[in-house]
């Protein structure tokens, strides 16, 4: 499909182990977002990335979640040593130019379950 | 602190009738303001925006207004469908980030 596209859909793993989230953009999108979605929370923006530009990484919690975005398409957010409050949907979104106001597409999203 | 405010976490209301959620922000320095609706399982999509600069937008059954001097904006849908059961974000921009709030879980009734 020509939608944004997350892997995998679910993820449960052991506290302590690391776990990556795979985004794929929509196709030709210079931008891309993640956010989290812990219950009953709203959407936590985590980390952009727009074209080449360095990654606004304002976002994220703490240093054991990184991010990179491999050729300006793939990206992949890394948490290492998974915590049980890491445990949440974690939702990417792509938009064409990342310009202000623009619409943001998003992805069905990663659900995380830490044990 | 949040700069993004749904106050309701959930709204029902009959088939047919207006269904208003409400938003509430802190920065003035947002310009642009959306909404975004939500299935469960699904990613969120986008609904409708309205720039700083107006003071409502209009697409279809959907109407954002935009109350600048008292930093609220809100949704109407009309007339309400048993599609609209979601759950509905409020979300505002500034520069390149946008914050969302915390949604409201609309239950439209049959």
């Amino acid at each position: 499909g020509a939608g944004v596209s997350q892997s995998p859909s679910n993820k449960v793993t052991e506290k302590g182990k690391d776990v990556e989230l795979r985004c794929d953009p929509i196709s030709g999108h210079t931008a891309l977002y993640w956010y989290r979605q812990s219950l009953g929370q709203g959407l936590e923006f985590l980390i952009y990335f727009q074209g080449n530009s360095a990654p606004d990484k304002s976002g994220l919690p703490s240093d054991r979640f990184s991010a990179e975005r491999t050729g300006g398409s793939v990206s992949t957010l890394t948490i290492q040593r998974t915590q049980q409050e890491d445990s949440a949907v974690y939702l990417c979104a792509s938009s064409s130019m990342g310009l202000r106001g623009e619409t943001q597409y998003f992805g069905p999203g990663t659900r995380l379950l830490v044990l | 602190d949040q700069q993004v405010k749904q106050n309701s976490p959930s709204l029902s209301v009959q088939e047919g009738r207006i269904s208003i959620l409400n938003c509430d922000y802190t920065n003035s320095m947002f310009d642009y303001f959306l909404w975004y609706k939500k299935y469960p399982a699904e990613g969120p999509t986008f609904l409708i925006s309205i720039s700083s600069i107006k003071d409502k937008n209009e697409d279809g059954r959907f109407t954002v207004f935009l109350n600048k001097s008292a930093k609220h904006l809100s949704l109407h849908i009309v007339p309400s469908q048993p599609g609209d059961s979601a759950v509905y974000f409020c979300a505002a921009s500034e520069d390149d980030k946008i914050i969302f709030g915390k949604g409201t879980r609309l239950h439209i009734l049959p």
